[in-house]
């Protein structure tokens, strides 16, 4: 009854290799991320998706590219790995609210986490 | 822009005495502030949230948080620490519409016995 689960929880792969890493939540919430925590760890945002939307694009290489196929599920996509994408990412989830016609959301909850080596 | 500082890297207590871990914001609004706690290998949990009214907020595990807003702070509280409290703590403030967190750079919690 995992609330945000991720796959694989390790990941290790050389330098110039495609990878993907999976982020699906059963919470029902409409809105996913990806952050980045790097060897410090430092934690930073990356993506947001609100009902399969792009909301947030960070300042991102674009060899990361995020897809949503629905609410529940959101992947990471990283093409031509560098040595400096080694680090954990983590997905989050949580439910958009309206008050008084402005656009929110609620508390995120993040999932296990993805570490990723790259040799 | 929004920032948070947790000035603390490390601290130190030992196992029943108190805890509190700083945390500073700066954001134009009212903000929405979190924290949360990494164990070792593993995701971030919420201690507790503020989002509007008592400025104490109760969060789980006996963690304790107040806003003060003069002083732009959100200091996490317990008053006796445990060994299992041994973990690392981020501070986090709700961006905007709260879309985007913006983390701490955390405080490593260690418990002497």
């Amino acid at each position: 009854d995992t609330a945000v689960s991720q796959t694989p929880k390790y990941l290790v792969t050389q330098m110039g290799n495609d990878k993907s890493i999976k982020c699906e939540q059963n919470l029902g919430h409409d809105t996913m991320y990806w952050y980045k925590q790097d060897s410090k760890k430092f934690l930073k945002i990356m993506f947001s998706y609100n009902n399969k939307e792009l909301i947030i694009n960070e300042t991102v290489p674009n060899r990361f590219s995020p897809k949503s196929p629905d609410k529940a599920h959101l992947n990471l996509h990283i093409n031509s790995l560098e040595l400096g994408d080694s680090a954990v990412y983590f997905c989050a989830s949580s439910q958009e609210w309206r008050s008084g016609g402005a656009r929110t959301t609620d508390t995120q909850y993040f999932g296990p986490g993805t570490r990723l080596t790259v040799l | 822009a929004q920032s948070v500082t947790q000035p603390d890297i490390h601290i130190t207590v030992s196992e029943g005495a108190s805890l509190e871990l700083r945390c500073n914001y700066s954001y134009g609004a009212t903000p929405y502030l979190f924290w949360y706690v990494q164990s070792p290998g593993q995701g971030l949990q919420l201690l507790l949230k503020y989002f509007s009214g008592d400025t104490l907020v109760q969060g789980i595990k006996g963690f304790e948080a107040e806003f003060k807003r003069s002083q732009s702070s959100f200091n996490l509280r317990k008053p006796s620490v445990h060994w299992s409290d041994a973990a690392e703590y981020f501070c986090a403030v709700g961006a905007g519409s709260s879309y985007k967190l913006i983390f701490g750079s955390g405080t490593r919690l260690l418990v002497r016995p």
